[in-house]
């Protein structure tokens, strides 16, 4: 089946600094993917969606300049924290619609711990 | 979007059959039902997806009224491992914009042994 691989799955950095998150589709092309948040024990958060070759969508409160997404091809799409701090430690996932099937695929998801 | 509601948690026993309701009582004509299933730590993974009256895979089976105001998702004979938190969703899978998912709380499942 349609596979999104997301990487790195864990990571932890220093308050400041700023951490990239990759997601790949594998074997599909994906034009469109989802970025979310989740917190522990709620629900995912819609954060933003990126479109290849042009400028993201975010959501309503959710900083652009401090989550940069890039979608440069068909199969890459990243999600840059900048300048990270402790309060942006959370479970970040992708998704792709498509793939082969109905639903929609998720990436594994990156545990970002900010300290 | 239509918005759906579902029960918070559920316990279960190994070997019971569990049946999750979800309410979307703004359904519209062109929304499709699915329903993901997500482990700790890990991004959700798709269950099954239906329209109307009865689907069935090798995992689940969906049960949608002919009002499609709700939907029923049947996990038979659980187990431990089916421990996890299932969402319902509801959205036009098919328009071709990708519309984006948006989650509700979803259903937290505990099978005990």
């Amino acid at each position: 089946g349609a596979v999104v691989s997301q990487h790195p799955s864990r990571v932890i950095c220093k308050s400041g600094t700023s951490v990239k998150i990759e997601c790949r589709s594998l074997d599909f092309q994906a034009t469109t993917m989802f970025w979310y948040r989740q917190f522990p024990k709620q629900s995912l958060m819609l954060m933003a969606t990126s479109n290849e070759g042009s400028k993201a969508t975010y959501e309503q409160g959710v900083e652009k300049d401090k989550f940069l997404i890039n979608h440069a091809s068909l199969t890459l799409s990243t999600l840059t924290v900048t300048s990270a701090h402790p309060e942006d430690s959370s479970f970040y996932i992708c998704s792709a619609p498509g793939g082969g099937t109905y639903g929609y695929t998720f990436g594994s998801g990156t545990r970002l711990t900010v300290v | 979007l239509a918005k759906t509601t579902q029960p918070i948690s559920m316990d279960s026993y190994e070997g019971q059959e569990v049946n999750i309701t979800c309410s979307h009582n703004n359904i519209a004509t062109n929304d499709y039902i699915t329903w993901y299933q997500q482990f700790p730590s890990q991004g959700p993974r798709f269950i099954i997806q239906g329209y109307k009256t009865k689907v069935t895979n090798e995992v689940a089976s969906l049960f949608i009224p002919a009002d499609r105001k709700s939907s029923t998702l049947s996990l038979p004979r659980v187990s431990l491992s089916d421990t996890a938190v299932y969402y319902c969703l509801v959205g036009d899978v098919f328009s071709g914009g990708y519309n984006k998912l948006i989650f509700g709380a979803g259903t937290r499942l505990a099978v005990h042994p």
